[in-house]
């Protein structure tokens, strides 16, 4: 089953205003997220992540928040820049020793930002 | 520092034959995870190496294989490959649980 999901394929903004990416688990013993941008036929790039400890996190640009009573996360950018235009996947953990490093990902949202 | 490196790009394979991928981690890095991405699956976890020993296992047939080296390298082979092996192979390395994972640029390979 899928435990992570992202229900939107795409998303379009105009540059200047705020993308919103929303991302929802349905294992609670997930406890560390990440945000991962993509472009086609490379490796995903590291943007930002946050733990279940905290609801939310910012770097620059890139704000992440969770609320662990709904299993909800997202990303927000602000100001969205064409730039930003990738392939956006949400990802999860459980941080036992045990569990490793695996990261379950959600199906991606494909965000343009347009001029 | 560097990146996540892996090898190579591009690989071009015939259904039946076998394929090794190669990764090599962050400097420092001890955990090394493989990934699957099609169109199809989306990204889909292989397996994880971390001290030269696998720690956790996606749901893949025993056809996929790796192992890591002292110094952290991983390796994957997929054998008796087949046309639904074509993807993108990706490697990503971490600190362990709860770290931020970063990835190689991806190993592409198409089996004909």
């Amino acid at each position: 089953d899928q435990q992570v999901k992202q229900n939107s394929p795409s998303l379009s903004v105009q540059e200047g205003r705020i993308s919103i990416l929303n991302c929802d688990y349905t294992n609670s013993m997930f406890d560390y997220f990440l945000w991962y941008k993509k472009y086609p036929a490379e490796g995903p790039t590291f943007l930002i992540s946050i733990s279940s400890i905290k609801d939310k996190n910012e770097d620059g640009r890139f704000t992440v928040f969770l609320n662990k009573s709904a299993k909800h996360l997202s990303l927000h950018i602000v100001p969205s820049q064409p730039g930003d235009s990738a392939v956006y996947f949400c990802a999860a953990s459980v941080t036992q020793e045990t569990s490793g490093s695996r990261l379950t990902f959600g199906e991606g949202t494909q965000l343009t930002v347009n001029p | 520092k560097a990146g996540v490196t892996q090898t190579p790009r591009y690989l071009i394979k015939t259904r039946g034959q076998q394929v090794t991928l190669s990764c090599s981690p962050i400097s420092g890095h001890r955990s090394v995870s493989w990934y699957q991405q099609t169109p199809g699956q989306g990204l889909q976890f292989l397996f994880e190496y971390f001290s030269e020993t696998q720690r956790n296992k996606g749901n893949f047939p025993g056809r996929f294989s790796g192992r890591q080296f002292s110094n952290s390298r991983s390796e994957m082979n997929v054998s008796t490959l087949e046309l639904g092996d074509s993807a993108l192979y990706l490697c990503a390395s971490s600190n362990g649980p709860g770290t931020e994972a970063f990835f190689g640029q991806g190993t592409r390979l198409t089996v004909v």
